[in-house]
């Protein structure tokens, strides 16, 4: 099984700053790597697929980047409709596998 | 628009069997491999089950292999999940998702989940 790892557990970002989560897979994954975002008391929504691409009505201010084991979510400026729990995930093998999530808060 | 919403959960007593079910309407279901994912009390996803679009291929989570059974009417537009043997690590809620293109994949519609609480 792939383990995924996310860091840091939890982030305060000031409104408008710049907010950059990581991922570690345990093994590569190429580029086959998702973004999620939970808000609380809704599902998850995907942010991003394939690495890099932004998914259908996702801000642009939301970006993703890396590939093999290595993968960053950057939110260029921080809004307060941000604040939720991110998480990754890789569907290069199975089991399909999640991290276990970032907080993202307003600082 | 795509939308899918789940139903079946409750509170069941451990040892107990249960099925879980997600309508799908706005797309053509037959033509999109489906998952289930469930999420613990106050923590993270764990992917738990797929079904290619026919339902030829079926994929389980360890940690439920043998006692899940994934499972799709394509003529009715739904997707099941049967939960036999419940534990008290089962207690979650279970959420459907859609896959983006093909079985293993990222999942582009969730719905908004059914709770399943063990408890005796």
């Amino acid at each position: 099984e792939i383990v995924m790892t996310q860091s840091p557990a939890t982030l305060s970002v000031s409104p408008g700053e710049r907010a950059t989560l990581s991922c570690r897979a345990s093994q590569s994954v190429s580029t086959n790597f998702g973004w999620y975002q939970q808000k609380p008391g809704q599902a998850p929504r995907l942010l991003i697929s394939g690495a890099s691409t932004r998914a259908t009505g996702i801000p642009a201010r939301f970006s993703g980047s890396g590939s093999g084991t290595e993968f960053t979510l950057t939110i260029s400026s921080l809004q307060s409709e941000d604040v939720a729990v991110y998480y990754c995930q890789q569907y290069n093998n199975w089991p399909i596998t999640f991290g276990p999530g970032t907080k993202v808060d307003i600082k | 628009q795509v939308q899918l919403v789940e139903s079946g959960g409750g509170v069941v007593q451990p040892g107990r069997s249960l099925r879980l079910s997600c309508a799908a309407s706005g797309f053509t279901f037959s033509s999109y491999a489906m998952q289930w994912v469930r999420q613990a009390p106050g923590k993270g996803l764990e992917w738990v089950a797929a079904i290619s679009y026919d339902g030829g291929n079926k994929y389980y989570a360890d940690s439920v292999k043998g006692r899940f059974t994934i499972s799709r009417d394509n003529s009715k537009n739904t997707l099941y999940l049967q939960i036999n043997s419940l534990r008290a690590e089962d207690m979650a809620v279970y959420y459907c998702a859609r896959g983006v293109r093909g079985v293993i994949t990222p999942f582009d519609y969730w719905g908004q989940g059914t709770l399943v609480t063990v408890s005796s």
